[in-house]
């Protein structure tokens, strides 16, 4: 059964650091892994999407990368701003027939704080 | 560009009331619809999906329902909420299982 796990749960940073969040999943059959942030009290904005066949996807300052192998997803995100602190969620979609057979398995997130 | 709507964006409900849950998409002809439901420290809990019109997979027995009238427009509904429906539902669409996933701003629910 995949689980999805991110540590750690929350983080503290000073502005202008690099950071990296961290997703690692238990089965390595994946179909595509996603990153998401989402604001206090509202919805979930896709950040970057990895195709199972990819390393690496890059938005602006975010990058993530994907290690299938060693189960592990990072997401990069480069000389952050207060603007960042968010939660920070991954999503595993598992490999399976077309529908609902390719599940998404969610972490809990890692909620960000970016202090000035 | 696709945009995604969501309303109420809070409810607060009496035990026992109906619900109707409103989402609708533009910007893209049949796309794949959710709905999910998000508890503090449990994360993301799929509902409902639908690939098409009339189309609905449930996820999690439950005594709620959902509908697809329309190409675009998913509707989450109860008979009778239970206390234990509380919580904060969220309509999401996609392309497909290769595309990224589109979130509402999502509904408050809150059941007293």
């Amino acid at each position: 059964k995949q689980e999805v796990t991110q540590i750690p749960a929350a983080l503290s940073v000073p502005e202008g650091e690099n950071l990296v969040l961290n997703c690692s999943f238990t089965d390595s059959a994946i179909y595509n892994l996603q990153w998401f942030r989402q604001d206090p009290g509202k919805g979930l904005t896709s950040l970057l999407l990895i195709q199972s066949s990819q390393r690496e996807q890059t938005s602006g300052r975010l990058n993530a990368s994907l290690d299938k192998s060693s189960g592990r997803s990072t997401l990069y995100i480069a000389a952050s701003q207060p603007g960042d602190s968010a939660t920070y969620l991954c999503a595993v979609r598992q490999l399976g027939y077309a529908g609902n057979n390719r599940k998404l398995i969610w972490g809990l997130g890692t909620s960000l704080a970016v202090n000035p | 560009s696709q945009t995604i709507h969501q309303w109420p964006a809070t409810l607060v409900q009496p035990v026992g009331s109906p619900l109707s849950l409103e989402c609708t998409v533009e910007g893209t002809s049949n796309p794949n619809l959710y709905w999910y439901r998000q508890a503090a420290g449990r994360g993301l809990q799929l509902l409902f999906y639908s690939v098409g019109i009339g189309q609905i997979s449930s996820e999690v027995p439950q005594n709620l329902s959902a509908s697809r009238p329309q190409d675009r427009q998913f509707i989450l509904s109860s008979k009778k909420l239970l206390l234990s429906d509380s919580g904060f539902y969220l309509c999401a669409w996609s392309e497909g299982d290769g595309s990224p996933l589109h979130f509402g701003n999502g509904t408050r629910l809150t059941v007293t």
